[in-house]
C-alpha cells in the first residue's frame, strides 16, 4: 500500500510554544490530505482537510488560527499547533488520499504531542 | 445519534473462533465503506473496502446492506495477531470540500486469547 510518513513521532513541549508536524506522502502525490486528532479511548476526529495550493477547510469547532495548516506541495502538508496548552495533548494523525475510485486513505504513523 | 455506530465490545475470543462485528451508519447518501484496524497507539490501517456485493479477503468477509444502512465484518479462524480495534469507516461525497472525508465509528475492541 501507499506510504505516508509523519515527523516527529513524539514531541513534548511547554505551554505557550508552537509545534510543527509534517506529513509526507512518500510514493505518491496527494492533492488532499487530512488531519485527525485522537484522544485516549476515543476514535479519530477529523480536524481539517488540507488541499494543495489552497486554504485548508476546518471542521466545526476547530480553531483555524490555532491549528495552522499548510499544503505547499503534492507530497507535504504541515500542521502547526500554536500557543499549545495541555488540553492540546493528543495523538495527531494525518492521512493522504490516493487517486482512484473509492477514496482510499493511507495514514501516517501519528505524532504524540504532550504539552506540559 | 452518532453518524457511524459500532458495538465497542470488548470481544474476547479464543484462537480459531469466528467473530462478527456490526456497524450502522446514519447518512443514506454514504458512498464508500471500509474496515480499518488500529493497534494500540498506532495509526489505523486499511483492512478492506466494503462493496455492495460483499467481499472476502482470506479469513475476512465484509458485507454491506444499503437498505438497512448496515455493515458487517466476519473474521474466521481468529489468530492472536487479529487482536486490535476494528474501525468502521464511511465516506459520503457532498462535493467540494467534503471530497474524501471519512467518518469513523468509535471502534470495536477484539482480543484473541490462546
Amino acid at each position: 500500500g501507499a506510504v505516508v510518513s509523519q515527523h516527529p513521532s513524539r514531541v513534548i513541549c511547554k505551554s505557550g510554544t508552537s509545534v510543527k508536524i509534517e506529513c509526507r506522502s512518500l510514493d505518491f502525490q496527494a492533492t488532499t490530505m487530512f488531519w485527525y486528532r485522537q484522544f485516549p479511548k476515543q476514535s479519530l476526529m477529523l480536524m481539517a482537510t488540507s488541499n494543495e495550493g489552497s486554504k485548508a477547510t476546518y471542521e466545526q469547532g476547530v480553531e483555524k488560527d490555532k491549528f495552522l495548516i499548510n499544503h505547499a506541495s503534492l507530497t507535504l502538508s504541515t500542521l502547526t499547533v500554536t500557543s499549545a496548552h495541555p488540553e492540546d495533548s493528543s495523538f495527531y494523525i494525518c492521512s493522504a488520499l490516493t487517486s482512484g475510485v473509492s477514496y482510499e486513505q493511507y495514514f501516517g504513523p501519528g505524532t504524540r504531542l504532550t504539552v506540559t | 445519534r452518532k453518524e457511524v455506530e459500532q458495538d465497542p465490545g470488548p470481544f474476547n475470543v479464543p484462537e480459531g473462533a469466528t467473530v462478527a462485528f456490526n456497524c450502522t451508519y446514519s447518512n443514506s447518501a454514504s458512498q464508500s465503506f471500509f474496515w480499518y484496524r488500529q493497534d494500540c497507539r498506532k495509526e489505523p490501517k486499511l483492512l478492506m473496502s466494503v462493496y455492495s456485493s460483499g467481499n472476502e479477503d482470506g479469513r475476512f468477509t465484509a458485507q454491506l446492506n444499503r437498505a438497512s444502512q448496515y455493515i458487517s465484518l466476519l473474521i474466521r479462524d481468529s489468530k492472536l495477531s487479529d487482536s486490535a480495534t476494528y474501525l468502521c469507516v464511511v465516506n459520503w461525497d457532498a462535493g467540494g470540500t467534503s471530497y474524501g472525508k471519512l467518518t469513523f465509528g468509535q471502534g470495536t475492541i477484539l482480543t484473541v486469547h490462546p
